[in-house]
């Protein structure tokens, strides 16, 4: 039982180049969740979904999008790197049946 | 939309004291109210929750306490061991029919518990 996957963990872009983190669950989890983390500013949420095929925006969605074709996986896209976008992503999954949110280990992004 | 404030960020104590983090929310709908704990380099982990149908709820060293007319909940860890030492995290959410959506946490408080 892996839990939640991110991959890339690491990652440095250019301003301007796209990227694509995933994110995969095997708890079969109905909740999926993109959260960045900065200093100071703690967790705040980009996108979520509450089920397969449907997204919905966060506290901070703009330059991101999501996709939740697959119940198992959440794709957080970046089409135009910025370096305010430096951060580490965090990918969470969760049940309607409880609260707890279970968090992958980070992907940290870098954009030069 | 739903904003969480925490306090203090940072807090210092000595091994076998207490350590007290506050937290008030803004959205009088909320009824989901968790902690997390994330230690230095690694993800976030659920340590306690409350709903809002409970003032209190106690779980060994570790406390959680609900003021709904407030709007504030707080977290409450007594004889502190060098180990509770990492960042704390509230958060608030509204759960619809026992399905819960967007969580907001609050900004962090670094916690450290000097030997």
């Amino acid at each position: 039982n892996a839990g939640v996957t991110q991959t890339p963990k690491f990652r440095v872009l250019k301003t301007g180049q796209s990227m694509t983190l995933l994110c995969a669950q095997d708890m079969n989890h109905e909740y999926m969740y993109w959260y960045r983390q900065d200093p100071g500013m703690g967790l705040r949420l980009i996108h979520y979904s509450v089920g397969e095929g449907t997204t919905a925006k966060g506290e901070v969605p703009d330059g991101y999008n999501v996709s939740r074709l697959k119940k198992q996986n959440f794709l957080l896209g970046l089409e135009s790197a910025a370096p305010s976008q430096t951060s580490v992503y965090f990918c969470a999954s969760g049940s309607p049946n409880t609260g707890e949110l279970f968090f992958g280990e980070g992907s940290r992004l870098t954009v030069l | 939309g739903e904003n969480v404030e925490q306090h203090p960020s940072t807090l210092s104590v000595q091994e076998g004291d207490s350590a007290v983090i506050k937290c008030t929310y803004s959205d009088s709908a909320s009824n989901y109210f968790p902690w997390y704990k994330q230690e230095l380099g690694k993800r976030p982990q659920l340590i306690i929750d409350i709903r809002s149908n409970v003032g209190e709820k106690k779980d060994q060293r570790i406390a959680v306490t609900l003021n709904k007319t407030a709007k504030h909940f707080s977290l409450h860890i007594t004889e502190t061991q060098p180990e509770d030492s990492a960042v704390y995290f509230c958060a608030a959410s509204i759960r619809y029919g026992g399905a819960t959506n967007k969580l907001i946490f609050g900004t962090g408080t670094l916690l450290a518990v000097q030997p």
